[in-house]
């Protein structure tokens, strides 16, 4: 089946952008989507297809994908943000969603 | 706006089935994949499967052995059943409202289900 990979950790002071990446094989040719889990809780969609932000998400939050890797961009990062992010891709191969790793952002 | 809200045991046995109910509430079951999720404890998120509202399903090949989701359409509700569970099955099981072939736009609170004896 597709193998998404993420960075186990990525961390950036407060009010800097924060990149968290996701690799797959031509990644740039699926719909990739973003959600963000705090402890204790369901995740939360961030970005959907590719670059999409769901109603209320704030627009620090933005996405790209192209060749073998997708993006997720936090511009001017705050503590809130604090968190884990997992890409998903519909792996159509076996008609089932995957998720990447996760990965963990600390705020410094 | 949809609801979701995972119900079951929070305990069961090795070697016995495990079973979870997700009603829907505020939303057509219509259109949507239904889907349930699951995170062993400190670990990532996997897909366990999906029933469409017609009643197609598919299963993640690594669970499909052991697993069955289906759909009450009379009490908009779907359910989980994976049976001959170990430890390894311990983890948060989260029912959730896919886009067709895309992204979860729906989570229920999730539910951790613990395989002990």
């Amino acid at each position: 089946s597709y193998v998404v990979t993420q960075p186990p950790s990525v961390s950036v002071a407060p009010g800097k952008t924060a990149t968290i990446s996701c690799g797959g094989s031509h990644i740039g040719g699926k719909s990739v989507h973003w959600y963000q889990q705090k402890p204790g809780q369901a995740p939360v969609l961030v970005i959907s297809y590719d670059n999409d932000r769901p109603s209320g998400i704030p627009e620090r939050f933005s996405g790209s994908n192209s060749g073998n890797t997708a993006t997720l961009t936090i511009s001017r990062v705050e503590a809130g943000d604090e968190a884990d992010y997992y890409c998903q891709v519909w792996d159509s191969n076996i008609d089932i969603g995957i998720f990447g790793g996760g990965s963990k952002l600390t705020v410094l | 706006q949809v609801q979701l809200q995972e119900s079951g045991p929070g305990l069961v046995k090795p070697s016995e089935t495990l079973s979870l109910t997700c009603p829907v509430s505020g939303g057509s079951i219509s259109d949507y994949y239904w889907s349930w999720i699951r995170q062993p404890p400190g670990k990532g998120l996997e897909w366990i499967g999906y029933i469409f509202y017609n009643g197609n399903t598919n299963y993640n090949p690594s669970l499909k052995s052991r697993v069955t989701i289906s759909l009450d359409t009379s009490k908009n509700q779907f359910s989980l059943k994976l049976s001959s569970v170990t430890a390894a099955d311990t983890a948060v099981y989260y029912c959730a409202r896919v886009i067709v072939a895309g992204n979860i736009d729906s989570w229920g609170q999730g539910t951790l289900v613990t395989v002990s004896s």
